[in-house]
């Protein structure tokens, strides 16, 4: 059973810093590229990074290029996000989803909040 | 970027009626796009992926279609447990894009 499980989310000031994990498991995650997808409270889904299966290739959402890192470790079957200078826009429940071209985001962790607020 | 416009944003529908949702890419995305159900507090659920195949365990009554800018999401007779927010996604090209939602209500 495909499992993605998301921690790291919590309270942190307007321009702080947090990091993301997603543990990954049921799947050969070495084979798969990865997102992270979020939704602002009450708000819709937004896309927010990409990362190929080797890493080799990063898409970010505009609205958080430059301060957003996501990076993985197929050793360790895990996805990160690395978040600087967050702002209150970036207030939102982060899902790690897994990729394919032709199944899309077919699978989603929980989501873990990220609340900035002073 | 590729923009999705979806519609109706809200409606109010009965259990047993026929639902329609469509959204329009702003170019063409060939049949790349997928359908999302999400209940408050829950993760999103796909129930169709390029544009038309229904996800292994989703109820028949629905169904996906279109190619190219215009793409519907069927229910064919709604149920009880149909009631939240449908979304779409186009995954032909980064970035992903998603539409801005429906919210089926009673």
């Amino acid at each position: 059973e495909v499992q993605l499980v998301e921690s790291g989310g919590g309270l942190v000031q307007p321009g702080g810093s947090l990091r993301l994990s997603c543990a990954a498991s049921g799947f050969t995650f070495s084979t798969y590229a990865m997102n992270w997808v979020r939704q602002a409270p009450g708000k819709g889904l937004e896309w927010v990074s990409y990362i190929s299966s080797s890493s080799s290739t990063i898409y970010y959402a505009d609205s958080v290029k430059g301060r957003f890192t996501i990076s993985r470790d197929n050793a360790k079957n895990s996805l990160y996000l690395q978040m600087n200078s967050l702002g209150d826009e970036d207030t939102a429940v982060y899902y790690c989803t897994r990729w394919t071209s032709i199944a899309a985001l077919e699978y989603w962790g929980q989501g873990t909040l990220v609340t900035v607020s002073s | 970027d590729i923009q999705m416009t979806q519609s109706p944003s809200a409606m109010s529908a009965s259990v047993g009626d026929r639902v329609t949702i469509t959204c329009r890419a702003s170019q063409g995305i060939s049949n790349y796009l997928a359908w999302f159900q999400q209940k408050p507090g829950k993760v999103p659920k796909r129930l169709i992926y390029a544009a038309s195949s229904l996800q292994s365990g989703v109820p028949s009554r629905f169904s996906g279609s279109g190619s190219g800018t215009e793409f519907t999401l069927t229910i064919s007779s709604l149920q009880p447990e149909d009631f939240a927010t449908y979304y779409c996604l186009q995954h032909h090209i980064y970035p992903l894009t998603f539409g801005g939602g429906t919210k089926v209500e009673i």
